[in-house]
């Protein structure tokens, strides 16, 4: 099956921690994103990536990191200094520009206990 | 920065009636997406609708892109269509591929 993978499901995290969420997808797209979701809420983007080894800050990039090292993986880790982590985390890839149409994961939800 | 504001906020319907989601934007966008999110969390896709009109069994949207709106139509309503309905949209101009999303309109479809 064709699509976007994310992992675990649930994560707890204790506070002073950094924890890394995966994403991968298998639909030879070049652009992955990473969103989060607040209860209530619209997504805001995190971070973006249009080619490997490339990647771009988004709206609220504070306290996360991300690499792009393969075009099937985009993991996202909420480092400690992410003061507010406990959130819906949403990964979506693209083909790319021209064409924006995003497809989107499952979803993480992250706790912090 | 474009602003993409989504009425109403919430919706009660009847199972069997129609609806009419809005979306309006506040700039020129390149693209236009519609989503359902559903119980579990995941955005489903439902349209990608930058202008124009579409139609996928019982929902439609309709997009004019001049005057910056986005409608979605259900029609004959079932309790599976519960949930929050997005859009969101990217635009010319900002960060490539970035969708910036509304706040949603969330929908309870009574049996």
């Amino acid at each position: 099956d064709g699509g976007i993978t994310q992992s675990p499901k649930y994560l707890f995290r204790k506070e002073g921690q950094n924890v890394t969420l995966s994403c991968e997808q298998n639909l030879n797209h070049d652009a992955m994103y990473w969103y989060r979701q607040d209860p209530g809420q619209g997504l805001r983007l995190i971070y973006y990536s249009q080619i490997v080894n490339d990647f771009q800050k988004g709206d609220i990039a504070e306290g996360y990191s991300v690499s792009r090292e393969k075009k099937e993986s985009f993991p996202l880790t909420v480092t400690s200094a992410q003061k507010n982590p406990t959130a819906f985390y949403l990964c979506a890839s693209s083909i790319g520009q021209p064409n924006t149409e995003a497809f989107f994961g499952q979803g993480t939800r992250l706790t912090v206990v | 920065g474009i602003q993409v504001e989504q009425s109403p906020p919430d919706l009660i319907l009847q199972e069997g009636a129609n609806s009419t989601l809005r979306c309006n934007f506040s700039d020129s966008v390149n693209n236009l997406q519609w989503f359902h999110q559903n119980p579990w969390g995941q955005l489903i896709n439902l349209f990608y609708i930058p202008s124009g009109t579409k139609q996928n069994g019982r929902l439609s949207a309709t997009t004019v892109a001049t005057e910056r709106y986005s409608l979605l139509y259900i029609s004959s309503s079932q309790t599976t269509d519960s949930g929050v309905y997005f859009c969101a949209a990217t635009y010319y101009g900002g960060s490539q591929g970035n969708l910036i999303f509304g706040k949603g309109t969330k929908l309870s479809v009574k049996p």
